[in-house]
């Protein structure tokens, strides 16, 4: 059974770099077709697409993040990491990381991490 | 990009059919057969319920269906229940490797 789960920091100040890591458990991370991605959910708000990442390394961004986001992948470790720089009290959300088919739709989530962004 | 537009609430009595709509453009929903549905639970992770415009995931009931005429996608709740309360959101593919999500609908079973 697939799983995925979010983990790192829950707190920044700001201009911080916000890391966080999803690990994926139940397969391997270089299915083929699947890409891989972070989405977030500002408190009360709406989701919100980040970016999403190939095992191969490639990857694909939200043109309206994609100045301050890197996604990367460890293959070895089964893992892949989403990385947002000068980080501001905008950014403070609850995390996702999903499988992303095709770079289609979302068909399988981690439970989400919040992180908050405070002085 | 903009997001897709979502009625912010819906709402009907147990038994009772609720459709959902969600706009977008030629550019995205009218564009692709890849209009998603989720739903959401009060602090739960979104669950798929609906892909590629009509097909259901392994586990999701039959009252959840989906289509799309033109730019607009929509998702019916046939047979309402109780657990069916939630938040439920668009999402379209939206050419050049973008996805787009809609604002979310609050369902509210009377």
């Amino acid at each position: 059974q697939l799983q995925l789960q979010e983990s790192g920091p829950g707190l920044l100040k700001p201009s911080e770099t916000l890391s966080l890591t999803c690990t994926v458990s139940g397969d391997s991370i270089s299915s083929r077709d699947y890409y891989w991605g972070w989405v977030r959910q500002p408190p009360g708000k709406g989701l919100e697409w980040i970016g999403s990442i190939y095992y191969r390394g490639s990857t694909y961004y939200n043109p309206s993040r994609k100045n301050r986001v890197t996604i990367s992948v460890d293959t070895s470790k089964n893992q892949f990491y989403l990385r947002l720089t000068s980080a501001t009290a905008a950014d403070t959300a609850v995390y996702y990381c999903a499988r992303h088919p095709l770079l289609r739709h979302f068909d399988v989530w981690g439970q989400g991490t919040l992180v908050t962004v405070s002085p | 990009q903009s997001a897709l537009t979502q009625p912010p609430s819906a709402s009907g009595s147990p038994g009772q059919s609720v459709t959902i709509s969600c706009t977008g453009t030629s550019s995205d929903v009218g564009g692709y057969d890849s209009v998603s549905w989720y739903q959401q639970h009060p602090r739960k992770a979104p669950k798929l319920m609906i892909y590629e415009v009509t097909k259901r995931p392994s586990g999701v009931p039959d009252r959840f269906s989906g289509s799309k005429s033109g730019n607009t996608a929509s998702l019916t709740v046939s047979g309402l229940q109780a657990e069916d309360e939630a938040d439920y959101y668009c999402s379209s593919y939206a050419g050049s490797n973008n996805v787009i999500f809609g604002g979310g609908t609050k369902l509210t079973v009377l």
